[in-house]
């Protein structure tokens, strides 16, 4: 069930673009993107409720493809401070309409100047 | 702003000692999760409440750990005895299941050494 993401680093100078992906075996009912700093918890970055969606903030976005089970985030033209661990996690139903949130392995990130 | 607050920061306890981690939701949220993070791992869920009420804890080692949240407030989740394959980060986070997006806030988390 847990969601498989890929690569599993990237490195990148100031200023290029990356690429994160996230796959799952089973339907996805939503996609959550965090990042996690060194030392920090893992802080919120966007969700995509439903296949098709595309979102975005400042230069970072992610699509979902409900179909293919997969989203991906797009890092453009990266900064210093988009160093950190990406992580996805998909969403499952449970009983009584509870949801559960299961986490990739996660994307490490090095945004060198 | 609101935030999820944790105790302590930093736990240092010998083996097969009980430690025990508080954690409070931002108010209003009747979600709450508790995770443990090893080190250059994703966060691994061990229980998910629904106001006082375990909705899941399927990954949670009920032999020695145990978890509650009696008023749907705040929790605590305690370890006994604890290991040393217990060290490791634990994460408090929580949302607003009236929310479709489901965000989840992070507190700072209790980062637990056992020697």
């Amino acid at each position: 069930q847990q969601p498989v993401q890929s690569p599993q680093a990237v490195i990148l100078r100031e200023g290029e673009d990356a690429v994160i992906n996230c796959s799952s075996s089973k339907a996805l009912y939503s996609v959550h993107w965090y990042r996690q700093k060194h030392g920090e918890a893992p802080v919120f970055l966007m969700i995509l409720l439903k296949g098709g969606e595309q979102k975005g903030h400042d230069k970072i976005s992610a699509s979902f493809n409900e179909k293919k089970q997969q989203s991906s985030l797009y890092l453009t033209a990266s900064q210093l401070s988009y160093s950190g661990t990406y992580f996805c996690g998909s969403l499952h139903l449970l009983a009584g309409n509870n949801r559960k949130l299961i986490w990739g392995l996660g994307t490490s990130l090095a945004v060198n100047p | 702003e609101a935030e999820v607050a944790q105790s302590p920061r930093y736990k240092i306890t010998e083996k097969s000692q009980a430690v025990a981690f508080w954690c409070d939701p931002i108010s209003g949220h009747a979600t709450l999760y508790w995770y443990r993070q090893i080190l250059g791992q994703g966060p691994e869920l061990l229980v998910q409440f629904q106001d006082e009420s375990v909705v899941d804890d399927s990954q949670l080692p009920k032999d020695r750990f145990s978890a509650e949240r009696l008023k749907g407030v705040d929790s605590t989740l305690k370890i006994q005895p604890a290991e040393l394959g217990d060290s490791a980060m634990y994460l408090c986070a929580s949302s607003d299941p009236s929310r479709v997006s489901t965000e989840a806030f992070f507190g700072q988390g209790t980062r637990l050494t056992v020697v």
